[in-house]
Parts: C-alpha cells; structure tokens; sequence
C-alpha cells in the first residue's frame, strides 16, 4: 500500500473546526483515501472515504487536492467525543488478486479537543 | 442490529499457556479480519478469513498463531504456549463480503491480552 504521512498530534478547541491533513504523494490512481478513528479504549471506526471528489457525510468531510498527493479530513464542529487518533490510509480499489482488503494503519495523529 | 462483538475483553494468561480469543461479526457479515496493537502502535493485519476458509494469513506469525471461521460459531483466534511478546490488544472486524475499497470494515472492541 501506498505511504501515508500525518502529523502526530494535533489540538482543537470544542466547537471549533478541526482540519486533520494526510500526505500520500506517491498514491496510484486506483487508490481510495480512507479515514478510520480510535477512541481510548475502543476498536477503529470509520469515518469517510473518498476518490478523487470532496465528500461529505454526517460525521465528517473530506477534502481532496487537485493532485490527490494530500488531503484533509474536516470536523467541522470539534466535541470531547471526538479525541481520538484519527487514521489516513490509502486502499487500492483494483482487486487485482492483491490485497486490498487489508487496512495498513501508520500511527495516525492524536486528536486532543480541549474544553 | 449488534455490531462486532468479541470475548473476553480481557483475558491474562501465563507463559505457555492458550489463549482463545473468539469474535461474532456482525450480522449478514461473511468476512473476518484480525488485527493486533502492540501498546503505542498501530493496527496490523494478522489474517483474513471467510466462512470455513483462511483467505490471507501473511500478517500472522508463522508458529504459535493459528484462526478459524467455521460455518457455525464464531472465528477464534487461538495462540499457543503464550510469550510476553504476545501481551496486545487484538482487534476483529468484518465486512459484508466482497473484496472492495468501498466496503468499511466494523470493529469489535477488542480483547486485551496480558501474558505474565
């Protein structure tokens, strides 16, 4: 799977936007751009995934560059629910007897949401 | 509609003994997936099963580690003679089927392991 980097940590006020960016310059063209979080103490969850259009769904927004070498996912109203470490992964969307089934998670950034 | 479920949440066993760690997808889900978190790591892939067959099970370590999906019950994840090393969090998830980038994998809560 292509390379993701994110910063390691961020922080954000409550009910201020928060912009999470993910760098993949080397992402392929059949690539999807997937977010997933983890709570403290809870398995991932997803959160919004995208191609090459911005997306928007009911928990977040995602922005994707022109290039799609970045982009970013968009809180748009930061909550304590939303500390969390907040993962960019790339998944090819060619099943070309691959394994793009597998989700390789980096570290992620640590979201903190002060009150 | 319940989601990912595992058991135990936590389970502590002593050097060289097993550990079974069990996981129900959710319902309609035909598709299982292992993962492991060493503390301060991300998630990796450990295997990869559908009913009855291991599809992908490049991510487990080649001794000790085995898992299974039978038509009934729920996929176990069995660990023999446990080491330290093994002391993790293992996570579960499924998906409805099908080997697409749009289909979101659900995760259980995982089962924190402690090997003393």
């Amino acid at each position: 799977d292509a390379k993701t980097t994110q910063p390691n940590s961020m922080e954000s006020n409550e009910e201020e936007p928060v912009h999470l960016p993910c760098n993949h310059s080397t992402i392929s063209g059949t690539d999807y751009i997937h977010w997933y979080r983890q709570l403290p103490s809870q398995g991932p969850e997803y959160v919004i995934h995208g191609l090459t259009s911005n997306v928007n769904n009911r928990m977040a927004s995602l922005a994707i560059a022109e290039d799609r070498k970045s982009s970013t996912l968009i809180l748009h109203r930061a909550t304590l629910r939303d500390a969390a470490v907040y993962y960019c992964i790339l998944r090819d969307s060619v099943d070309s007897g691959g394994s793009n089934y597998k989700l390789t998670f980096g570290k992620g950034t640590l979201l903190t949401v002060n009150p | 509609n319940a989601g990912v479920m595992q058991n135990p949440r936590h389970l502590v066993r002593r050097r060289g003994q097993e550990a079974r760690l069990r996981c129900s997808p959710m319902k309609g889900h035909s598709h299982v997936y292992w993962y492991r978190q060493l503390p301060e790591e991300g998630l990796k892939f450990m295997v990869y099963l559908q009913k009855e067959n291991i599809i992908d099970e490049s991510g487990m370590p080649k001794e000790r580690f085995s898992a299974e999906f039978p038509k009934e019950g729920p996929s176990i994840l069995r660990i023999q003679q446990v080491v330290r090393g093994d002391s993790a969090a293992y996570f579960c998830a499924s998906s409805p089927g099908g080997v697409s980038s749009y289909n979101e994998q659900f995760f259980g809560p995982g089962t924190r392991l402690t090997v003393l």
